[in-house]
Parts: C-alpha cells; sequence; structure tokens
C-alpha cells in the first residue's frame, strides 16, 4: 500500500530555479522523511520531520509539514544540475519499524 | 567508511532457482530492511529487523525469507524466484527504528529472473 503521493511526478526546471515537491498521506504520523534517489542508485536521506515539527531546514533545503491536511513539500533553492534526481517523502503509517515510500517526483534541472 | 554493501549487484537467473542477495552494515546498526523498487511503486517494505534472531514481515513478503544470525548481515533469500519477483532490491540500516531515525541504503541489487 502507498501511504505517501508526491506531486508532481515529474518536475523541469533551469538551474537557479527553485524547486518544490509535495507530499500527501492518508493516516496519521509520527514522522515523515524525504530522500534522494540518483538514477539506479541507493536512496540518500534528506530530512526527518516530526508530527510536531511544522518547518525544517537544511541548508537549501526546507521541508514544511501540514498535519491538519496531511500533506509535506520539500524546496529546493537555487537548484544545480546535480540536484537532478528522483525524491521520495516516507512514512511511518503503521509502526515506527516500518517505512512507505511515495512513488516520487523525478526532478530534472536543466543547466 | 561507514556503509552497506550488497552482493551481487546485477542478476539474471531462472524461474525457481534458489538464490541469496547478502547485505552487511559496518555500522553497528540494529536495524536492517529490505525494499524492493518497482516503476511507478516506489519502494515497498519487504522485511524487517530489529535485532539478531529478531525479524517481521513488511508490507510484501510474499516469496521471500530473511534471516539475522549476526548484526550486521541480513541476507534475503528467494527460495524458488518467479518472473513478477524481477526488480530492484534495496537493503538500508538504521541505528534506531526505521520509521523514526535515518536510514542508510546500499546501492541496490538488479534482478531479472527469466
Amino acid at each position: 500500500s502507498q501511504q505517501g503521493e508526491e506531486d508532481p511526478q515529474a518536475l523541469s526546471i533551469q538551474e537557479g530555479e527553485n524547486a518544490t515537491m509535495n507530499c500527501s498521506y492518508k493516516t496519521s504520523i509520527n514522522n515523515l522523511q524525504w530522500y534522494r534517489q540518483n538514477s539506479g542508485r541507493g536512496l540518500v536521506h534528506l530530512i526527518l520531520i516530526r508530527s510536531n515539527e511544522r518547518e525544517k531546514h537544511s541548508g537549501r533545503l526546507r521541508v514544511t509539514l501540514d498535519t491538519s491536511k496531511k500533506s509535506s513539500s520539500l524546496l529546493i533553492t537555487a537548484s544545480r544540475a546535480a540536484d537532478t534526481a528522483s525524491y521520495f517523502c516516507a512514512t511511518d503509517k503503521d509502526s515506527s519499524y516500518k517505512l512507505i515510500f511515495g512513488s516520487g517526483t523525478r526532478l530534472l534541472v536543466r543547466p | 567508511e561507514a556503509q552497506v554493501t550488497q552482493n551481487p549487484r546485477y542478476l539474471i537467473t531462472v524461474t525457481g532457482k534458489k538464490l541469496t542477495v547478502t547485505c552487511s552494515q559496518n555500522m553497528n546498526h540494529e536495524y536492517m530492511s529490505w525494499y524492493r523498487q518497482d516503476p511507478g511503486l516506489g519502494l515497498r517494505q519487504i522485511y524487517y529487523s530489529m535485532n539478531v534472531e529478531v525479524t517481521d514481515k513488511g508490507d510484501v513478503p510474499e516469496g521471500y525469507k530473511v534471516s539475522r544470525k549476526e548484526k550486521r548481515n541480513f541476507p534475503l533469500i528467494l527460495e524458488s524466484p518467479s518472473p513478477n519477483q524481477t526488480s530492484l532490491y534495496f537493503c538500508a540500516s538504521s541505528p534506531r527504528p526505521t520509521g523514526v531515525d535515518t536510514q542508510y541504503f546500499g546501492p541496490g541489487t538488479r534482478l531479472t529472473v527469466l
């Protein structure tokens, strides 16, 4: 079952622009995580935001969480070609031992 | 270097021929998981382990087995592979429960079952 659904499925922007990706989920959560995956490679953890947090920053990344709307967004500012990757949100839907991933947003940053 | 390793990285096999994909981590993590990734479906958790000799099913455990005899190793076993198990497989580990902490992923194993 998929808990998180990312939107859009694909995004193409020019280098230097900001990229915003959204994630919606269906049931209550304790934590929401964002991961990046370069083509065919393992996932890399970006940020974890807890349900009692509304916003978190890490470098050029900004994550927001709205538990009333069951949604989160990932903003990448001043994008670079190296940011080209797929981005996934993941939530702990049923238990802290399980992680449910969305289907991802494919981001292309054009030089 | 802290890492999760998987072997083999690529495997082509035939239906019914038992295979094992190994996973090893050198970070002394208690929690380990296996995922499969299919186009349009994201990653789905197959099995997870909370410690040595403690494992449990994820969302898609059918057709897979795991074991955790040592803390660092968490092999994935396909007793009788079928074509619908053709997929990209990832092993991951974390110091605390999967949903509450950073997971460290291996490089992936691309499996094709003919």
